[in-house]
């Protein structure tokens, strides 16, 4: 049973360019949650998805957008990249049959240049 | 105030001895809390979540949770050198968001 399988593993890009970054829940899973976690941090949510629709948002600006596919697997995009959103971005996954409890995948470490 | 607040440590322990980790929370409306491990450069692992007032043992470690005090805690028996990582406390609260602590990092020395 896969568990949440996240792509890339690394990025490097520019300040002001944009990224994509692709997450597959683990499989009975319906909701996934995305999350930022800067250097000696703890995770920061950024939003949440479920039935294709954002259904939670944290604090975070517009730049942050995502989409849920109908297979439940989800991309976070940001735009205009700033030096500050190098971090690990990490996706959880969940079931509300199962207590949603959250599973992390490897996450996807970004690199602004 | 910190929504969820935890020591950043390190907290040191001999290997063998019993390392307690403390979680304070700000929202009382929480109702789940889940502690997570995570290894230098790797993604959080859960390792314990808890919902009601008490303990609660999975071998050995056990979380405890008081929610009159906004307190979690969890308790690391026999610690092995394998345990040296950081631990993260988490809430749910509105919704199925998670609010993290800052993370205590915790070493074991043999």
């Amino acid at each position: 049973d896969a568990g949440v399988t996240q792509s890339p593993t690394h990025l490097i890009k520019t300040r002001g360019q944009q990224v994509t970054l692709r997450c597959s829940p683990k499989s009975g899973h319906d909701t996934v949650s995305w999350y930022q976690q800067a250097l000696g941090q703890g995770p920061q949510f950024i939003f949440q998805y479920y039935e294709e629709e954002e259904r939670q948002r944290g604090n975070f600006p517009d730049r942050f957008s995502g989409h849920q596919f109908p297979n439940y697997s989800s991309e976070l995009n940001v735009n205009a990249l700033l030096l500050g959103d190098s971090a690990l971005y990490l996706c959880a996954s969940s079931s509300r049959v199962l207590k949603n409890i959250q599973y992390f995948g490897a996450g996807t470490r970004l690199s602004v240049l | 105030q910190k929504e969820v607040e935890q020591n950043s440590g390190p907290l040191s322990v001999p290997e063998g001895a019993i390392a307690s980790l403390n979680c304070t929370y700000s929202d009382r409306g929480s109702q789940s809390f889940f502690w997570y491990r995570q290894y230098s450069g790797k993604s959080p692992e859960l390792i314990m979540s808890i919902y009601s007032n008490g303990d609660k043992e999975d071998g050995r470690f056990t979380a405890q949770l008081n929610k009159a005090s906004q307190y979690v805690s969890l308790l690391i028996r026999d610690s092995q050198p394998s345990d040296s990582a950081t631990y993260l406390c988490a809430v749910n609260s509105a919704g199925n968001k998670l609010t993290f602590g800052g993370g205590t990092r915790v070493l074991v020395k043999p």
